[in-house]
């Protein structure tokens, strides 16, 4: 399957200092795409989707304003978590849209964000 | 956002044993998709499905699309250790190219 990175894989920070995390398609051009939330032994949240060359779309409940999403380039996406709190700690998993008769999307290894 | 229903919400079986999954929809969906997801990790996609009635193996798996198109099984047959994991299944509509996500299984094989 194709290739998604993410970076950092962790990061610890203070409270109220931001965070900005990469999310790279390797292999493959992608104009979309989504950045999830994931809490202990649950599914996958959908955050926001990030669209390339336009602004991102959020989901509702989610603050555009605290989670800044740019999609650069066709290959990157980031998405910076603004005056963090401990209450933002989570597992962010991105993950490259696919198109083009076989829509698929591959995943990202995630980020893990602890905020003390 | 909408969420799919997925069954059993856990499963813990015997090495060697087979193992089926379902999720079900109250829409109609164009594609389904099978990740299996390691703690810590990324959910790694297992099995792609377009064609309502399609049946797909990937090894020791095999994924069917519904014929109604708001469902999806997963199979796994004589289980492993490393087949131990939470499986998410996610189905795309119509409209737009968001995948919706079921609520997982977390499986578990006893040696």
């Amino acid at each position: 399957g194709a290739v998604v990175s993410q970076h950092p894989s962790w990061v610890i920070c203070k409270s109220g200092t931001s965070v900005k995390i990469e999310c790279r398609s390797l292999d493959f051009q992608a104009t979309t795409m989504f950045w999830y939330r994931q809490f202990p032994k649950q599914s996958l949240m959908l955050m926001a989707t990030s669209n390339e060359g336009s602004k991102a779309t959020y989901e509702q409940g989610v603050e555009k304003d605290k989670f800044l999403i740019n999609h650069a380039s066709l290959t990157l996406s980031t998405l910076t978590v603004t005056s963090a709190h401990p209450e933002d700690s989570s597992f962010y998993i991105c993950s490259a849209y696919r198109s083009g008769g076989a829509d698929t999307q591959y995943f990202g290894p995630g980020t893990r964000l602890t905020v003390l | 956002g909408q969420q799919l229903n997925q069954s059993p919400q856990s499963m813990f079986i015997q090495e060697g044993e087979d193992v089926s999954m379902n999720c079900t929809s109250s829409s109609i969906f164009n594609t389904w998709l099978w990740y299996k997801q390691d703690p810590g990790e990324g959910p790694v996609l297992l099995i792609a499905l377009y064609k309502a009635g399609e049946l797909t193996s990937n090894g020791r798996l095999t994924a069917q699309f519904g014929i109604t198109r708001k469902d999806s099984f997963l199979n796994i047959s004589a289980s492993i250790p490393s087949d131990v994991g939470i499986y998410f299944c996610a189905g795309q509509g119509h409209t737009g190219n968001q995948f919706y996500f079921g609520t997982g299984t977390s499986l578990t094989v006893i040696p």
